[in-house]
């Protein structure tokens, strides 16, 4: 059972590329949220979706897009680089709204220069 | 405006003894809270939780305490073990009793246990 898989573990980008980070679950999960984690600060939600086709903007959404066409998958896209999104980024499923024992992935590390 | 502080960026606590690390928030709507832990290049770990109509949560050696009327929260490691060398982060939810819009995480708390 692999739980959440992120891909890619690293990544440097160059100011104004765009990328997309993947996010994978194998459990049925129906809820998936994206999170990002600045140095020394908490993690801080991007967007979150509650099942497949519904997504919805969370605290900090600038700069970014999600798709969920599929239970599975919840990839999270960013446009045009730029330094304020050098962070660590991090998938997370749950399967009944309300559960917030959610299961991490193990981030994808982010660099824009 | 942080509404879940943890004031404490790092612990250090001899192996065997209690740990104790705290965490307050400021947003009264606030009713379910919960602890996860973080080792280096992995993603956190659901640890324990308590909701806002309890004031006490155990489990093994871990025990959350709630402190409503200061806004207040404890997690208690009893006996702390080297394996609980860790990054702690409180959160909390306005949303015990559903909806998926995600927690508020504090900064986290670097526990450090000594052999």
């Amino acid at each position: 059972n692999a739980g959440v898989t992120q891909t890619p573990k690293f990544r440097i980008l160059k100011i104004g590329q765009s990328m997309t980070l993947q996010c994978t679950q194998d459990m049925n999960h129906n809820y998936m949220y994206w999170y990002r984690q600045d140095p020394g600060m908490g993690l801080k939600l991007i967007y979150y979706s509650v099942g497949a086709g519904i997504t919805d903007k969370g605290e900090v959404p600038n700069g970014y897009n999600v798709s969920r066409s599929t239970t599975e998958d919840f990839p999270l896209r960013l446009e045009l680089a730029a330094p304020s999104q050098t962070s660590v980024y991090f998938c997370a499923s749950s399967f009944v709204e309300g559960n917030y024992g959610y299961t991490f992935g193990s981030g994808t590390r982010l660099t824009v220069v | 405006d942080q509404q879940v502080k943890q004031n404490s960026p790092s612990l250090s606590v001899q192996e065997g003894r209690i740990s104790i690390l705290n965490c307050d928030y400021t947003n009264s709507m606030f009713d379910y809270f919960l602890w996860y832990k973080k080792y280096p290049a992995e993603g956190p770990t659901f640890l324990i939780s308590i909701s806002s109509i309890k004031d006490k949560n155990e489990d093994g050696r871990f025990t959350v305490f709630l402190n409503k009327s200061a806004k207040h929260l404890s997690l208690h490691i009893v006996p702390s073990q080297p394996g609980d060398s860790a990054v702690y982060f409180c959160a909390a939810s306005e949303h015990s009793g559903g909806g998926a819009d995600g927690l508020t995480f504090g900064k986290g708390t670097h526990l450090i246990i000594q052999p």
